[in-house]
């Protein structure tokens, strides 16, 4: 089936350490999205990607590090520059914005807590 | 620069009773797209709408899209306590290829 998988579901990291957040998708999507949702709140973008080996920042991108390598994959780096990575992670990919009967497709999301 | 403002932000309502939640741009949107996050889990895809003036029915719910395609409005008739959760939407951003989503509309159903 295809889809749009986040991994890990849970994490946990120590205050000084750096993790990443595994985003893959089999849709055969050119875009792919990375949001920050803290509680009660919507949905704040932190990198996106149109095309491989090139990405944006978002509006939160302090903190953060992504790469495109493959169309497949775009894992996002929370790294010890965030101040604040407690909050629920969603990766998203869909074809194009501004394409008739798109559709944004989320992954489960992956939520991270600072011990 | 763009902005996608939605409300109410929280809406407690009774079972059985209506609800509405009205999205408005900053800017003309080329389309706009609705979402449903349950507690807990993740945005899923309600619709999309295209065309000024757009009107679609899913069931109980009934999307709008303004005729100057910068306000959009989802309403839900009778509601059910499987409709909790938040209702996002979202649109393209005008200066580029991200989508913009606005702050979201939590509601809570009481049986």
């Amino acid at each position: 089936d295809g889809g749009i998988t986040q991994s890990p579901k849970y994490l946990f990291r120590k205050e000084g350490q750096n993790v990443t957040l595994s985003c893959e998708q089999n849709l055969n999507h050119d875009a792919m999205y990375w949001y920050r949702q803290d509680p009660g709140q919507g949905l704040r973008l932190i990198y996106y990607s149109q095309i491989v080996n090139d990405f944006q920042k978002g509006d939160i991108a302090e903190g953060y590090s992504v790469s495109r390598e493959k169309k497949e994959s775009f894992p996002l780096t929370v790294t010890s520059a965030q101040k604040n990575p407690t909050a629920f992670y969603l990766c998203a990919s869909f074809r194009g914005v501004r394409e008739v009967n798109t559709e944004a497709f989320f992954g489960q999301g992956t939520r991270l807590t600072v011990v | 620069g763009q902005q996608v403002m939605q409300i109410p932000q929280y809406q407690h309502v009774q079972e059985g009773e209506d609800f509405t939640t009205y999205c408005n741009s900053s800017t003309t949107l080329s389309n706009i797209q609705w979402y449903k996050q349950r507690p807990g889990g993740h945005p899923v895809f309600l619709i999309q709408l295209v065309k000024s003036g757009e009107v679609k029915k899913q069931k109980r719910l009934t999307f709008q899209f303004g005729e100057a395609k910068k306000n959009s409005s989802l309403h839900i008739t009778a509601t059910q306590t499987t409709d909790v959760g938040t209702y996002f939407c979202a649109g393209p951003w005008e200066y580029g290829n991200k989508l913009v989503f606005g702050a979201g509309t939590i509601l809570r159903v009481k049986s």
